[in-house]
Formats: C-alpha cells, structure tokens, sequence
C-alpha cells in the first residue's frame, strides 16, 4: 500500500513568485492536513481538508490557501513567496478526520531566494 | 491555547541503554496523543498514538504511556540501538469545533553510540 506521496520533493522560488504543492494522500483516506516545518518556529498547522471541505486553518497569512479534490489529493498553494516561507511542507492523511492515526510524507521543501 | 513541551532537548547514551523521552501538555481536553520519529532531512515516522481513554501502547522496543490529567505521556524506548538515533516528537490531537489540529512539541534529538 502505497504511502503519502507530495512533489515536487524539492524547489527553489524566488521572492514574489508563488507555488504550488501536491499531496496524493493513502488509499482510502479522506482527511489530508499540512504542516509547515521551520528550525525556529517547529512543526506548525496549516489546515486540514475533509472531503474537498476544509474543517480547520491555522494562524497563517491568506497568502496560503489549499484545497482537496474529490479524489482526496490535495494541493496548498503560496502566492507572494517572502523569505520566510523558506520551509519543508508536510502533508498527511488519516483515515478519520478527528482520532485517526496521522501518515506524514516525505515533504517538498521550498527555499525562497 | 495547547502547548507541548519535550524533555530533554537532546540525549546522547550508549547501545543498550534504556530510556525514557517526556512529553507534556497544557491542555487536557485532548483525543490522542501521537509519537513520532523524525530522521534528518527526511518526514514523519508514525510510531504509537494513544487514544484519551488508553493508558499505554506498545510497539516492539517502544512503550508509550499516557496521564491525561496530568498532561503527561513517556515514551520507553528498551535496549536502544544506534538506528535509533533521531529527533522524537510528540503531538497532540485537540479537536476543536471543526476538524481537528496537531499540536507539536520541539522533540527530542536522540543520539545512540555504538
């Protein structure tokens, strides 16, 4: 059974640009939340999808947006990249959205130049 | 608001030793709580997750242990092995009015010398 898969898996933007993440969740699961992970600030919740619904965001700019499709994949996108966005993004999928177990993928991280 | 806490910040033992890596919780009201590994570079390897109403589970060398009302949970990790060195982390799951959030400590950098 396959894992979580996200790609790209590396990427390299520069200031101002905006980019797109995709997350391919495991087989039959139907909640994916991301994560974005910094050496200073930790791992940080960034929202979770249900069902193409989004249940829950965390406390990060409308620059970040995400969305789910009816296949369960989802893709968060970042508009206006800063410097700061620097960071390995994660994805994971549970099989129930409120006390399933969490399945991480690898993450795509993203530098900002 | 949640806040988890890990203790120590780092660790370094010897092959074969047992230990113990600490996780505390603000915030009670939680449906499980979650460890996980995390190798350099790499993402998030589930290891147990305890429901609110468990006491402990046990995986292999790996027991974790869960005091809610306390906000307290351990991880025992039994006659460890150099493959085991990594960063732990412990989450949370608060499970607000929709959906529901992990809630992540620093980890645990572990170091095992063979």
């Amino acid at each position: 059974k396959a894992g979580v898969t996200q790609t790209p898996r590396y990427l390299i933007k520069t200031r101002g640009q905006q980019v797109t993440l995709s997350c391919s969740p495991i087989s039959g699961h139907r909640s994916v939340s991301w994560y974005q992970q910094t050496p200073g600030q930790g791992l940080q919740f960034l929202f979770e999808y249900f069902s193409e619904t989004q249940r829950n965001k965390g406390n990060f700019p409308g620059r970040f947006s995400g969305r789910q499709f009816s296949n369960s994949r989802s893709e968060m996108n970042v508009s206006t990249l800063e410097l700061g966005d620097s960071a390995l993004y994660l994805c994971a999928s549970s099989l129930q959205s409120s006390t399933g177990e969490l399945f991480f993928g690898e993450g795509s991280r993203l530098t900002v130049l | 608001k949640q806040e988890v806490t890990q203790i120590p910040a780092a660790l370094s033992v010897p092959e074969g030793e047992n230990l113990v890596l600490n996780c505390s919780f603000t915030d009670s009201a939680i449906y499980n709580l979650q460890w996980f590994r995390q190798d350099p570079g790499k993402g998030l390897t589930s290891l147990l997750l305890i429901q609110s109403s468990q006491r402990e589970q046990t995986s292999g060398r790996l027991n974790a242990s869960l005091d809610k009302s306390s906000g307290r949970s351990t991880l025992y990790i039994a006659a460890s092995q150099p493959g085991d060195s990594a960063t732990y982390l412990c989450a949370v799951r608060l499970v607000e009015t929709s959906g529901s959030r992990l809630t992540f400590g620093e980890g645990t950098q572990l170091t095992v010398n063979p």
